[in-house]
C-alpha cells in the first residue's frame, strides 16, 4: 500500500459544478498538506497549503484536513473549463530526517465541460 | 520574476546512452530538489541540495543516477547507461529554505528507446 492514495479518475463535470477531490494517507508523521495543479506538459503549481487539521479557503478553492481520519480534500466551487488539469495532493512530515520530501498522490485528472 | 527553468524540455536517448538534464532554480533559492514522475504517477523524490551540498540522495534509484550543484545555483542530473525504465519526466523544484514552498519547473521529458 502506498503512503498516499488518490483516485486517478478521470473526473468529468459540467461547468459550474462543485468538485470534490480527496486523498487518504497512512503516515501519521505528515503535518503539511498541499494541493498542486498540473496542466498537461507543465510542472506542478502550488494551489493550497495547510498545516495540521482544519479548513483553508482561497477564492473558489477550499482545502480540508482531517488528521484523525488521515483524509484530506480539495473543493472547487463554480468550476471553470480553465480548471481542467491534474490535481495532485502532496504531504510532508515537516520535521525530522527527510521531512522536506514531498510525498505525492497519483493525481486526479479533472475535465470541466463547458 | 523568472521561475524555475529546465533544459532540454524533451530528450530522446538510445538505451545505453548517457544524458544530462539541467535545472536553473529561482535566483536566491537555497534549496533544490529533483523528482521523477512516471507516466500516470505523482512525482517521486530523488535528491536534495542545500546550496552546493547534496544532503539527501536517498531517492536516486541506482548508482547510474548522479546529481550535482557545484556553485550552489544551477544543478545537473546525469543518468548513465540509460535504460527503458528511466523514461519519465524529471522535475526540478527550488525553495528559499528547506521547509519553504517548493516551486517546480516544467520538467524534462526523457524517452529511452
Amino acid at each position: 500500500q502506498k503512503e498516499v492514495e488518490q483516485d486517478p479518475g478521470p473526473l468529468s463535470v459540467p461547468e459550474g459544478a462543485i468538485v470534490s477531490l480527496n486523498c487518504t494517507y497512512s503516515n501519521s508523521a505528515f503535518q503539511y498538506f498541499m494541493w498542486y495543479r498540473q496542466y498537461s506538459r507543465k510542472g506542478p503549481e502550488l494551489l493550497m497549503y495547510t498545516y495540521s487539521s482544519g479548513n483553508k479557503e482561497d477564492g473558489r478553492f477550499t482545502a480540508q484536513v482531517d488528521k484523525s481520519s488521515k483524509y484530506i480534500s480539495l473543493f472547487i466551487r463554480d468550476s471553470q473549463p480553465s480548471d481542467s488539469a491534474t490535481y495532485l495532493c502532496a504531504m510532508s512530515a515537516g520535521s525530522g530526517a527527510g521531512s522536506y520530501q514531498l510525498t505525492f498522490g497519483k493525481g486526479t485528472k479533472l475535465s470541466v465541460i463547458p | 520574476g523568472a521561475g524555475v527553468s529546465q533544459s532540454p524540455r524533451y530528450k530522446v536517448a538510445k538505451r545505453g546512452q548517457d544524458v544530462a538534464l539541467r535545472c536553473d532554480p529561482i535566483s536566491g533559492h537555497v534549496s533544490l530538489f529533483w523528482y521523477q514522475q512516471a507516466l500516470g504517477q505523482g512525482p517521486e523524490f530523488l535528491t536534495y541540495f542545500q546550496n552546493e551540498a547534496q544532503l539527501d540522495k536517498s531517492g536516486l534509484p541506482s548508482d547510474r543516477f548522479f546529481a550535482e550543484r557545484p556553485e550552489g545555483s544551477v544543478s545537473t542530473l546525469k543518468i548513465q547507461r540509460t535504460q527503458q525504465e528511466d523514461s519519465a519526466v524529471y522535475l526540478c523544484a527550488s525553495s528559499l529554505g528547506v521547509q519553504e514552498t517548493q516551486y517546480f519547473g516544467p520538467g524534462t521529458r526523457l524517452l529511452v528507446l
